[in-house]
């Protein structure tokens, strides 16, 4: 099993619509979780951290299932200018952080 | 947050020959990382630099092919050795929160070096 998987998409979603992304990991020892966005050709920035309880920024909310092993987010009232690419990532409690291929949005008006 | 600047941002370069790829950021960092992202595939990272001491470097990397320089605390140097087509890739650069107040280990990447090798 891959040490991070995501659901390349793409995701054809129409201006306003709601969108989920799931990633799962494989290590059960994982202790931090993130969601990066990468715009084309550019470099990934951190969109948000996911905490235990799960989180809210605006229209994006992240969750993580300890249990089942995944991280999860969704973005309401979806935008234009979100399309981009969604790459999950995770820390083992090292250096080293792990990122997802990424899921691939496009937002159509 | 950190401002992280690469050079060159484009090459291209012929089979066989070398590329060095700086990464600069604008204020100092423990440690830098290098990461290679191939068209659709995820960041996979090179190694790790700790500036005064040999880089860090991960399966499938190595050290005569990706030597790297770490002279001080802002900068960090790869470079690409002996080019092939396999290595015609994005290389990025990244820190982590150089002001060491975030909890969160979160990384911010340098805006890549895209390389392509013919």
């Amino acid at each position: 099993r891959k040490e991070v998987e995501q659901d390349p998409g793409p995701f054809n979603v129409p201006e306003g619509a709601t969108v989920a992304f799931n990633c799962t990991y494989s290590n059960s020892a994982s202790q931090s979780f993130f969601w990066y966005r990468q715009d084309c050709r550019k470099e990934p920035k951190l969109l948000m951290s996911v905490y235990s309880s799960g989180n809210e920024d605006g229209r994006f909310t992240a969750q993580l299932n300890r249990a089942s092993q995944y991280i999860s987010l969704l973005i309401r009232d979806s935008k234009l200018s979100d399309s981009a690419t969604y790459l999950c990532a995770f820390r083992e409690g090292g250096f080293k952080t792990i990122f997802g291929a990424g899921t691939r949005l496009f937002v159509k008006a | 947050s950190a401002v992280i600047s690469q050079k060159p941002s484009r090459d291209i370069c012929q089979r066989g020959t070398s590329l060095t790829i700086q990464c600069q950021v604008d204020s100092q960092v423990t440690m830098m990382f290098w990461y290679r992202q191939q068209p659709g595939q995820s960041l996979t990272l090179i190694a790790t630099a700790n500036q005064g001491s040999e880089a860090t470097y991960e399966s499938g990397f190595v050290i005569d092919k990706f030597p790297i320089s770490r002279p001080n605390l802002t900068f960090s140097t790869l470079t690409v050795s002996n080019m092939s087509p396999e290595d015609s890739s994005i290389y990025l650069c990244s820190v982590e929160d150089p002001t060491g107040t975030s909890s969160t280990d979160t990384q911010y990447f340098g805006p890549g070096t895209r390389l392509t090798v013919l």
